[in-house]
């Protein structure tokens, strides 16, 4: 099956700063998810990207399907950005494949 | 729009004993997904309903099964449950047509096992 790798998978900020989150990945895909969890358990959408470049408000995403990769940017980070960030990506319409996540911890 | 909602929120079972997990999907959605996410690890699948039909299954032993209705809801029932199966239950709706293959999650249900 697809291995997703996802770095760093720890990432202490301080409020303000900018990030860039990475997810490599082994086989071609045509499903590609961020997602953000919360400390309640439950993923947020972030982007749904397997290919191309997207931007909502803060965050971007960029995946390079032909060289197997994602990168995800938050700029001007917030405490409330802090959770864990998931990659997910799929060779079919069927399952998501997730890498390990990064934990983001944004402090004051 | 109604999200993905899924039932119980908590539940405490014991070793041996079976259960069963609810999940709605989001309106306009025809596929549900489970998902098993262990403390500390991303999600892993189960399996995927679509038509009322098992279309995809990961690594997961028989005891785990499940079903899905006419108004795509579906269940997730485990039986003989092990300590092992601690762990919160994600459910994802998506709809299968058009090439574009986004899954939306539900709160999830987090199932102890003692």
């Amino acid at each position: 099956g697809i291995q997703v790798e996802q770095s760093p998978p720890d990432l202490i900020l301080q409020e303000g700063a900018n990030s860039t989150l990475r997810c490599n990945f082994s086989d071609s895909v045509n499903n590609l998810q961020w997602f953000h969890q919360n400390p309640w358990g439950q993923l947020i959408n972030l982007f749904y990207i397997p290919s191309g470049t997207k931007q909502n408000g803060r965050l971007s995403a960029t995946t390079v399907a032909t060289e197997r990769y994602s990168l995800l940017y938050i700029s001007s980070s917030q405490t409330t950005d802090s959770g864990v960030y998931f990659c997910a990506v799929g060779s079919s319409a069927r399952q998501l494949t997730f890498g390990s996540g990064t934990q983001l911890t944004v402090l004051p | 729009e109604t999200g993905v909602t899924q039932s119980p929120t908590h539940l405490i079972k014991t070793r041996g004993q079976q259960v069963t997990l609810r999940c709605s999907s989001q309106s306009g959605h025809n596929t549900v997904s489970w998902y098993q996410q262990a403390l500390g690890q991303g999600p892993q699948f189960i399996f995927q309903y679509y038509r009322e039909e098992e279309n995809g299954r990961g690594n997961f032993p028989p005891r785990f099964s499940g079903l899905q209705f006419p108004n795509y809801s579906s269940e997730l029932n485990v039986n003989a449950l092990e300590l092992d199966d601690s762990a919160l239950y994600l459910c994802a709706s998506s709809l299968l047509a058009g090439g574009i293959y986004e899954q939306y999650f539900g709160p999830g249900t987090r199932l102890t096992v003692t």
